[in-house]
């Protein structure tokens, strides 16, 4: 069985700085994909950025990108030059390479101060 | 660009009766997807569907649950007799399942079982 595991809670970030969420995973397949996903207030999920395991490269979304360490099992989502409207709920989520589920972390809320 | 669409947007029902979560996913997916989120929570797997059957379900997608397809566009998950733990929003997703295994969410639906 996956599981995902975010321990983050709850992160701040002052406007226009970086912040990095993390996140780690158990499987014991080695292909598979990571996603993060934003869930604003309104409740619906936005694909933020994907990573394939099979890919030593860290993927890169404009102000978004993660260090996805296969080994350590981590795959940590940075922000940079926050935004107010990055305020969110932020959910990491691991699929196996032909699975059909998705699993999720508990989600970490951002908050960003202006 | 394409999306997946689900109705109502709200249902509120009484416990006990009967109701029917309408999706539509992205017209040239094949495989098809319900999540659920209780309020503060993580999103849930319940079922995926493929090839007019179900292909994996979870421990909550319990004989009180049922999905179809009824035509070539709409994607339905039928709740039989709502219970109060039943309130949550509901997920449909989609995939193609092509070079990436991601999957296309819809904005979802609150259901509130009093």
């Amino acid at each position: 069985a996956q599981t995902v595991t975010q321990s983050q809670p709850e992160m701040s970030v002052q406007e226009a700085e970086t912040v990095t969420l993390s996140c780690t995973y158990d499987t014991s397949e080695s292909d598979y994909y990571l996603f993060w996903y934003k869930q604003p207030p309104s409740r619906q999920m936005i694909l933020v950025i994907r990573q394939e395991a099979y890919k030593q490269q860290n993927a890169t979304e404009n102000r978004f990108s993660v260090n996805f360490q296969k080994a350590a099992k981590s795959f940590s989502l940075k922000i940079s030059d926050s935004q107010l409207g990055d305020a969110a709920m932020y959910f990491c989520a691991l699929i196996m390479e032909y699975g059909n589920k998705l699993v999720f972390g508990a989600g970490t809320i951002l908050r960003v101060k202006s | 660009e394409p999306e997946v669409t689900q109705t109502p947007s709200h249902q509120v029902t009484q416990m006990g009766q009967e109701v029917i979560l309408r999706c539509v996913p992205i017209s040239n997916h094949l495989y098809f997807y319900w999540y659920r989120q209780i309020l503060g929570q993580k999103v849930e797997f319940l079922v995926s569907f493929y090839n007019n059957e179900i292909s994996e379900k979870s421990e909550i997608f319990d004989d009180q649950f049922s999905v179809e397809r009824p035509d070539g566009s709409n994607f339905t998950l039928k709740i039989r007799s709502t219970k109060l733990e039943d309130s949550a929003m509901y997920f449909c997703a989609s995939s193609e399942r092509g070079l990436i295994n991601e999957q296309f969410f819809g904005p979802g639906t609150r259901l509130t079982v009093l």
